[in-house]
C-alpha cells in the first residue's frame, strides 16, 4: 500500500512570505497526487492535483506543486501567503484502491 | 447542491450508546470512503466501497460497521461508543477512472462521545 510522509508539522510564516511544504511517498504504481486544505472547522477542499503530463500543476489560490518523479516528492508552493492561508494542508497519494494522506501541516500565516 | 453531503454534522452522545452516520452523493460516483480525523487532525481510511461492494475495511473495531443500500449512499453505523471514537467522520466519494480520479469529501460530521 502506499505511503505520505509530510515533513514539517507546523510552519509559521509572516504575511508575503513565500511557503515550500514538503511532501514524499512511498508507492510502487502510477500514482494520483494530491494537495488538499482544510480550514478551521471545515471539510478538506482540493487545491490541485497531479494525474500526468506537466509535473508543475497550479491550484486554486496561487498555489502550485512540483511532481518530481525520481525523489517520489511532491511538494507545494506559494510564492506570497496570506494571513488567509492559515490552514492545515495535507498530501494524499492515490493508488489502485484508496486514498492515503499525510499527517498534514499546519500552517499559521502572521499577519 | 452539495455533492457529497452527511447528517448529522454534530453528536453528542454517551458511552455505550449506538448511532448510525449517514451520507450521500449526487455526483453519480461509483465509490464511496469513510475517513476518520482525530484530534491530531490525522486522517485515516475507515472503508471504501466500489459499486456497493466492500473494497477496503482496515483495521477499524467491529463495532463499526458500514452499509451501502446503493451507489449514492453509504451509512455508518457505531455500537457501544466508546470515549475514543470521538472524532470527525468523513464521508467521501470519487469515480474509478484509467486517467486518475479525484475524491470529493463531505463536510464531516463532528462526534463527541461523554
Amino acid at each position: 500500500a502506499q505511503s505520505v510522509s509530510q515533513h514539517n508539522h507546523h510552519v509559521i510564516l509572516s504575511e508575503a512570505a513565500s511557503l515550500e511544504l514538503g511532501c514524499n511517498y512511498s508507492y510502487g504504481g502510477t500514482v494520483n497526487l494530491f494537495w488538499y486544505v482544510q480550514y478551521p472547522g471545515q471539510h478538506l477542499q482540493l487545491l490541485l492535483k497531479y494525474f500526468s503530463g506537466d509535473p508543475l500543476v497550479k491550484g486554486i489560490k496561487g498555489f502550485e506543486a512540483e511532481f518530481i518523479k525520481s525523489k517520489f516528492s511532491f511538494n507545494l508552493r506559494k510564492p506570497s501567503v496570506q494571513w488567509s492561508d492559515t490552514a492545515e494542508y495535507f498530501c494524499a497519494v492515490k493508488g489502485n484502491n484508496d486514498m492515503r494522506f499525510g499527517a498534514g501541516t499546519r500552517l499559521t500565516v502572521k499577519p | 447542491d452539495t455533492a457529497v453531503s452527511q447528517t448529522p454534522k454534530y453528536l453528542v452522545t454517551q458511552m455505550g450508546n449506538d448511532k448510525s452516520i449517514k451520507c450521500e452523493q449526487n455526483l453519480g460516483h461509483d465509490t464511496m470512503y469513510w475517513y476518520k480525523q482525530d484530534s491530531k487532525k490525522f486522517l485515516k481510511i475507515m472503508f471504501s466501497y466500489n459499486n456497493k461492494e466492500l473494497i477496503i475495511n482496515e483495521t477499524v473495531p467491529n463495532r463499526f460497521s458500514p452499509k451501502s443500500p446503493d451507489k449514492a449512499h453509504l451509512n455508518l453505523h457505531i455500537n457501544s461508543l466508546e470515549l475514543g471514537d470521538s472524532a470527525v467522520y468523513f464521508c467521501a466519494s470519487s469515480q474509478t477512472s484509467a486517467s486518475g480520479n479525484t475524491i470529493y469529501f463531505g463536510e464531516g460530521s463532528w462526534l463527541t462521545v461523554v
